[in-house]
């Protein structure tokens, strides 16, 4: 399984864009990349997955360089209740088995 | 409406009263997964199942069983209940959608996650 490694929190005023790396040296040929949001007492929700390149839903942008070592989720215009932690996930999705989350990234948006 | 449902939602019991927590998704998935959350650790899966009768350990798996016997249904069992085991539990489904990686026809493998279980150990 690939280990990954984001920051551990992040403050950003409401309205502007936050990006979030996340990095994962050992990534493997087969693994996918996929980001969580999950708020307090609540269970993690989908919100974006990517193999390479740029993937863009209505809430947030993948970005994954060539070399894939690493991943920028992008939320365009945060707002108060995007306050949340943010997961990165790295997994084959054919052997989609074991699931690590890790601690994730803890965003405040500050009014 | 596509679901992931717990029960129940909190429970607090004492050392070693053996307990079940249900879950059950309506949306026909293969995989499902129990994990536990703990402040400063983050989400840890304990036990998952590729589909009815196929369940493999997760990171943590000591102190729990599980079974899957119906597709729908995931039970998670705590033989002898500890107060390490003092957790927020989360139940959750997925489907299993093959494709080679980077392919357009590759799947969105999206847990949905139910609503969890706070559980105190006395």
């Amino acid at each position: 399984l690939a280990k990954t490694t984001q920051p551990i929190s992040m403050d950003s005023y409401e309205g502007q864009e936050v990006n979030i790396t996340c990095s994962h040296n050992n990534i493997a040929t087969n693994d996918y990349i996929t980001w969580y949001q999950q708020f307090p007492s609540q269970g993690p929700r989908f919100i974006i997955q990517g193999y390479k390149t740029k993937v863009t839903n209505e809430v947030a942008s993948l970005f994954i360089p060539a070399d894939r070592k690493s991943s920028t989720l992008s939320l365009p215009r945060v707002s108060l209740s995007d306050t949340a932690v943010y997961y990165c996930l790295v997994g084959d999705i054919r052997g989609y088995q074991k699931v690590t989350f890790g601690i994730g990234t803890k965003l405040q948006v500050i009014p | 409406e596509a679901q992931v449902t717990q029960n129940p939602r909190y429970l607090i019991t004492v050392t070693g009263k053996k307990l079940t927590v249900t879950c059950s998704q309506n949306m026909n998935h293969e995989y499902m997964s129990w994990y536990r959350q703990d402040p400063g650790l983050g989400l840890r899966q304990i036990y998952y199942s590729m589909n009815v009768e196929v369940t493999d350990k997760g990171d943590v798996p000591e102190g729990y069983k599980v079974s899957r016997k119906e597709k729908r249904n995931f039970p998670l069992i705590l033989e002898s209940p500890s107060p390490n085991q003092t957790s927020l539990y989360f139940c959750a489904s997925s489907s299993l959608r093959t494709g080679a990686p980077g392919t357009s026809g590759s799947a969105l493998n999206e847990q949905f996650f139910g609503p969890g279980t706070r559980l105190t150990v006395l």
